[in-house]
């Protein structure tokens, strides 16, 4: 079956840096989103990775190993307004959206 | 876990006519269904929530009346896009929101692409 894990939830503390990760196993891949959710808002797009490597922007990157099934989304300089669900999706072969369940970051003064 | 279906996963249709997506929470009653539209690589675009029992509530910008939503049931709700033109060619995407304690948990469906000829 198609699978995407992510942890659930994770602890940082302001002005840190937190890597977030996410392993996927699809039936083909057509690239990966990383999006930020708060509580009761939309998501907002946060990255779009095709190609394997690092991808910056600002306080924001994401890195995609594609042989390894591999993505991870680091946030520096953490605010607190970071606070928020990651959420981590991969489109199969079939461009069909899976979607990982989210991690909960919770960041502290 | 909770799970979220969409269909059809895609669809191609010729310009005037209608299409309905359907969105269904597989094991859970979905208290709220949220409707979006992703533009390639870029963001979900939320055109609307959805109720049961209850109009939707559109987003600023979304015309209510070409975008019909149905909220029939708690695992079942529909968006049908009425006279669909090229410019409706887009990736439609539902989510379904659980309540789980004292929190509310959203799980997202696989979307559903719409290709208007």
């Amino acid at each position: 079956g198609q699978n995407i894990d992510q942890p659930t939830e994770m602890t940082a503390t302001e002005g840190a840096i937190v890597q977030i990760n996410c392993t996927y196993q699809t039936s083909g891949f057509n690239g990966l989103f990383w999006y930020q959710q708060h509580a009761g808002e939309a998501p907002t797009f946060l990255s779009y990775n095709v190609l394997d490597g690092l991808e910056e922007k600002g306080r924001f990157s994401s890195f995609l190993s594609r042989s390894k099934g591999y993505s991870y989304l680091l946030l520096k300089e953490l605010q607190m307004k970071d606070s928020a669900s990651y959420l981590c999706a991969v489109k199969d072969s079939n461009y069909q959206l899976i979607w990982g369940a989210g991690t909960k970051l919770i960041i502290k003064p | 876990g909770a799970v979220v279906s969409q269909h059809p996963s895609r669809v191609i249709c010729k310009s005037g006519t209608s299409v309905k997506i359907e969105c269904r929470s597989l094991d859970f009653q979905a208290t709220t269904m949220f409707w979006y539209r992703q533009f390639p690589k870029q963001s979900l675009m939320l055109m609307a929530t959805s109720n049961e029992g209850s109009k939707a509530t559109y987003e600023q910008g979304v015309e209510k009346d070409k975008f019909l939503i149905n909220h029939a049931s708690l695992t079942l709700s529909t968006l049908t896009v009425t006279s669909a033109h090229p410019e409706d060619s887009s990736f439609y995407i539902c989510s379904a929101t659980r309540q789980a304690g004292g929190s509310y948990e959203q799980y997202f469906g696989p979307g559903t692409r719409l290709t208007v000829t």
